[in-house]
């Protein structure tokens, strides 16, 4: 079956420009997790969701960052004026339900801000 | 807050030798525990976790973990190294609390397999 899904898998774009980057979970998983990893670095919680509630999106940097998942399955994270620190890995992961399930990852976006 | 911390960014072992990577957690609640594996230019897999069963976890290939309440610690063993281990292994914590189970990773070990 179908993995996670990450689109695009890379993107580079101008300092002050707008992105969005989209996750495509497994079919029928509840929960979908946002990371941003640094070369070198663990993953760095962000937000996520149940179904299409965000539950907690105490990892979100600072206001410019937000995430969507209006049919509880697609989402997507936004990084509005963007800024070269906004450069890295974003990770998209999905499990079955929260708690002490597998989270299956994505390939990831790279991300590069010019 | 939960936190992991995992003790050497790099780990060097001959191949067949012991493999230990060390992780220790903190937790205010009974947590779930997790160690992921990550090879060159690919996503994040398991390898094993503990959600309050047996506190010795076994894992895919060859992998296990001993969960210490007491140390507060979740190390991963492996017996015999094979040149194939050589990758970055990631300790992750997650807890339940009134946000739902929000998942903290550690910085993560990169395990070198010397021949």
């Amino acid at each position: 079956g179908a993995g996670v899904s990450q689109s695009p898998r890379y993107k580079v774009t101008k300092r002050g420009q707008d992105v969005a980057l989209r996750c495509d979970p497994i079919s029928g998983h509840v929960s979908l997790y946002w990371y941003r990893q640094a070369l070198g670095q663990g993953p760095e919680f962000l937000t996520y969701f149940n179904y299409e509630a965000q539950q907690d999106k105490s990892g979100l940097p600072n206001d410019r960052f937000s995430a969507e998942r209006p049919e509880g399955s697609i989402s997507t994270l936004t990084i509005q004026r963007t800024e070269q620190r906004d450069s890295a890995m974003y990770r998209c992961a999905s499990s079955l339900v929260e708690g002490g399930y597998e989270q299956y990852f994505g390939p990831g976006t790279r991300l590069t801000v010019t | 807050a939960q936190s992991v911390t995992q003790l050497g960014s790099h780990v060097s072992v001959s191949e067949g030798a012991l493999v230990l990577l060390r992780c220790n957690y903190s937790s205010s609640v009974p947590p779930y525990l997790f160690w992921y594996v990550q090879y060159p230019n690919q996503g994040l897999q398991l390898l094993l976790k503990y959600t309050s069963a047996a506190t010795l976890v076994k894992g895919i290939n060859g992998f296990e973990a001993e969960f210490k309440k007491s140390e507060t610690s979740f190390h991963l063993t492996k017996p015999s190294a094979h040149m194939s281990d050589a990758a970055e292994y990631f300790c992750a914590v997650s807890e339940g609390n009134t946000g739902g189970f929000k998942t903290i990773f550690g910085a993560g070990t990169r395990l070198f397999v010397k021949a």
